[in-house]
Formats: C-alpha cells, structure tokens, sequence
C-alpha cells in the first residue's frame, strides 16, 4: 500500500542523546516536511524539502537538521535532545511541483526526551 | 504576522449539523486546507479551496471567503466516528502550510 511510513513508533530518550527519526515515502512525491505537533498548537514546521538534494528551514528549526540525500527518504536528526522537544513527529509528502498541493502525513512518532 | 484562529472544542448531538469556523491572516494566499485528526492518528486531508464559495463533498463541506480571510468547515447528519480534531491550514505565498491548534469536536449520542 502506497503511503509514508516512521520509525520509531515512539521512544523515550535520555537528555543529550542523539536520535534520528525516519520518514520513507513511496509516492515519488518531491516535497517532504517534518512537523512537531504540542498539545493547544497547530502544526509548527521544522524543515522541509521540495526535492531531493535540497533542505530548507521551517518555522522552528532550531535543535534539528535533515537530509535528503534521494527521494523517498527525509530523516530528521536531534544532535542532543533537550526536554522542550517532547512531541509527536509528523512526516509528509506532497507532489510539490510548484502549486498549490496536498499534504500526506505518516503515522507520527511520539517522542519522550527526560 | 501569519495567524489561524479555529475554536478550540465544540459539542454536538449525534445526527445534528455542525459548522466549525475557521479565519485566517497569511503572507499570500494559496487555498484554504481542512484536515481530519482521530486521536493518536496522522491529519487526514478533507478539502481544498482556493475560490470563493461553497465545494461540497458528501456530508461535509466547505466554504470560503478571501476577501474576509473566513472559511468555515460544515458537517452534516453527525456520527459518532466524526468526533475528532479538525485542522485549518492556510497555504501562504511560499506553499507553505500554516496551521491552526485544531477544533477538537465531541459528538454526544
């Protein structure tokens, strides 16, 4: 089934410890993103990339990087956790060609940082 | 700034009608986007307008006003399945998304 699958489903980690969260998309879609979601806010953008190759800074970038090294995968990398990114985690995928496009989500990670 | 104001929670009656609103102020406009979130779940997309007026697609449906930066997301013969969060998302001039908290709605049998 064509979509966007995360890894992990969820994890608990330890302040100061690196993490990467994957995100692979099967729709040869160009444009992928990384969404945190907190409880009484909208989604806020981390980063995102309208193709592969290229990366760009979202709304709250700052604690994260990301790579986009072919198309269908966008890990997003915490270099040292802090306990303010405590969140669940949100992949997307869109055409991204330009117009105005939908967005498809994953499943989400829940990530705990103590 | 970029801003969306959705309410934050909502009640309604199983088989009612319910209209969740949403206003928005972006940098550029490129369509208005309502997502459905289940609880523990991934935003699934609902609708798309970029014109004015109503689109209409089974029981929900959804207007827009861009002269009044209004839109308004409609939800007709209530289900309990409908309880959920509904997410505005304004596209700005970039293609980006800004998003509002979500309207949690709460169907009571």
């Amino acid at each position: 089934i064509a979509g966007i699958t995360q890894a992990p489903t969820s994890q608990i980690l330890a302040a100061g410890r690196r993490m990467t969260l994957r995100c692979t998309q099967d729709m040869r879609h160009n444009a992928m993103y990384w969404y945190r979601q907190d409880l009484g806010l909208g989604l806020r953008l981390i980063h995102y990339s309208n193709t592969a190759g290229t990366t760009g800074k979202g709304e709250v970038p700052d604690g994260y990087s990301v790579s986009r090294a072919n198309t269908d995968d966008f890990p997003l990398t915490l270099a040292s956790a802090v306990p303010s990114q405590t969140s669940v985690y949100f992949c997307a995928s869109s055409d991204g060609d330009g117009r105005p496009d939908t967005q498809y989500f994953g499943p989400g990670t829940r990530l705990t940082v103590l | 700034g970029q801003n969306i104001d959705q309410p934050t929670e909502m009640t309604a009656t199983e088989g009612a009608i319910v209209q969740i609103n949403c206003t928005y102020q972006t940098s550029g406009f490129n369509g208005l986007f309502w997502y459905q979130q289940h609880a523990g779940e991934a935003p699934t997309f609902l609708s798309y307008n970029v014109l004015d007026g109503l689109e209409e697609k089974g029981r929900f449906s959804s207007f827009l006003s861009r002269s009044k930066g209004y839109s308004y997301l409609l939800l007709k013969e209530l289900q309990m399945k409908d309880s959920a969060s509904y997410l505005c998302a304004a596209m700005d001039s970039n293609y980006q998304l800004i998003w509002g908290a979500g309207t949690k709605l709460i169907i009571k049998p």
